[in-house]
This record gives structure tokens, sequence and C-alpha cells, in this order.
């Protein structure tokens, strides 16, 4: 099956630092998701980006859809303790109208050090 | 309240019982999803169903089972389980349609195979 690569597998920083994740993968996608996973809770869409080169914000959360159409990164300015979670990316292919499936990375731990 | 349930919330199950996991969803979603999620594997997809009526095999479906009898109701169904099923059961539905591309999670079910 494909392979979504997300890297790093975790991180430790301290509140108020920036942070930045990515996901690279060997197939194309048309969409690009982000999501994030609070213990005990289900995936949270936090942005879609939907053209390569693309650059979205949502608050302190800017993302970018690579213009090879095989990454994309997630960035996270001046961390709050509130974002700590799971970060997944999630790729997803355009195979024909009602089959739209996405592929999950592997998940960026993000832990918050007082 | 709209959204994605599952129940149980988590199980401990004997190796060879049956299980059925169940989910159901309130938003008339075309789409759903089964996905099981393990430490550095990320979301691996077992089944999904395109509408009601139709499903389909993801990624891992060995050892699984699904129906789509209604839009509502996605079950999916363990015939007989075995340890190396134990992990994190995410239920997931979005409405079909290119750009409504938005995955809503139910909050999981942890099953644990002894």
């Amino acid at each position: 099956g494909q392979q979504l690569n997300q890297s790093p597998q975790s991180m430790f920083i301290q509140e108020g630092e920036d942070v930045s994740m990515n996901c690279t993968s060997s197939s194309i996608f048309n969409t690009w998701l982000w999501y994030k996973q609070e213990p005990g809770e289900g995936p949270v869409l936090l942005i879609a980006l939907y053209k390569a080169g693309e650059l979205t914000s949502n608050g302190r959360l800017t993302a970018q859809f690579g213009i090879t159409r095989k990454d994309s990164f997630l960035n996270i300015s001046a961390s709050i303790p509130s974002d700590v979670g799971i970060y997944f990316c999630a790729g997803q292919r355009h195979l024909n109208f009602g089959n739209e499936k996405l592929t999950f990375g592997t998940g960026t731990r993000l832990t918050i050090i007082p | 309240i709209a959204g994605i349930t599952q129940a149980p919330t988590s199980q401990i199950l004997a190796a060879g019982r049956r299980m059925t996991l169940r989910c159901t969803q309130d938003m008339r979603h075309n789409a759903m999803y089964w996905y099981r999620q393990d430490l550095g594997l990320g979301l691996r997809l077992i089944h999904y169903s395109n509408t009601a009526g139709t499903t389909g095999k993801g990624e891992v479906p060995d050892g699984y089972s699904v129906s789509r009898a209604n839009t509502d109701d996605f079950p999916l169904t363990l015939a007989s389980a075995v340890p190396s099923q134990t992990s994190v059961y995410f239920c997931a539905s979005r409405a079909q349609g290119l750009g409504n591309t938005e995955a809503f999670f139910g909050q999981g079910t942890r099953l644990t195979v002894v």
C-alpha cells in the first residue's frame, strides 16, 4: 500500500517554541490534510490543502502543499500547552467520484515541557 | 448531539471469540470507514463503504468483516479474535464529493484480545 513518511516521530519542546513537522510520499496526492488527536479522542481536522503550492493558515498553524504533490509540512508558532497531542498528516487521491480514501502518516507526538 | 458514536469504548476479549464493534452516525454521510491505530503505525484502513449497500477492503482487511445495511450504521466484526487484533479502532464518516474531504472520527474502541 501507499506509504506516508511523517517526521519527526516525537518532539519535546518548551512552551513558546515553534514546531515544524512534515510528511513525504512516494505517490502523488490531490489533497493533503492535517489532523490532531488528543488523548482518548479521535483525530480532528486542523487544515485541508487542495492545490499544489497552497499555503494555508489556521490561527497559529500554517501548512503547505508541496509543489511536487508528494509532500506537506505543518508549522505551529508559539506553542502553548493545549497543543499537546499527536499530529497526523493524511493524503487523498481522487481515484473517482465516491472513492476518495485517506492514507495516514504514522504521526508526530508533541510534548510541551513547562 | 450530531456526530459519530462508537460502542463499546473498551473491551477485553478472549482469543477465539466473536466481537462486533458498533458505529453509528447521524450526519447522513455516504462514506464510512474503519481504521485501527497502533503505536508507530498510525491509522490503517481496514474496510470502507462509499454508500449504503457497498463495502470495500482497505489496507489491513484480514480477520475483519463489515456490512452497510443503511446509511447510519457500519458495524465491524471480528469473527475469531486473535491477540494481533489488540488495537484502538476508529470509525469515521464523511460526505462524498470532491472538496467535502473532512472525515469525522468517533472516540474509538480500545480492544484487548487475550
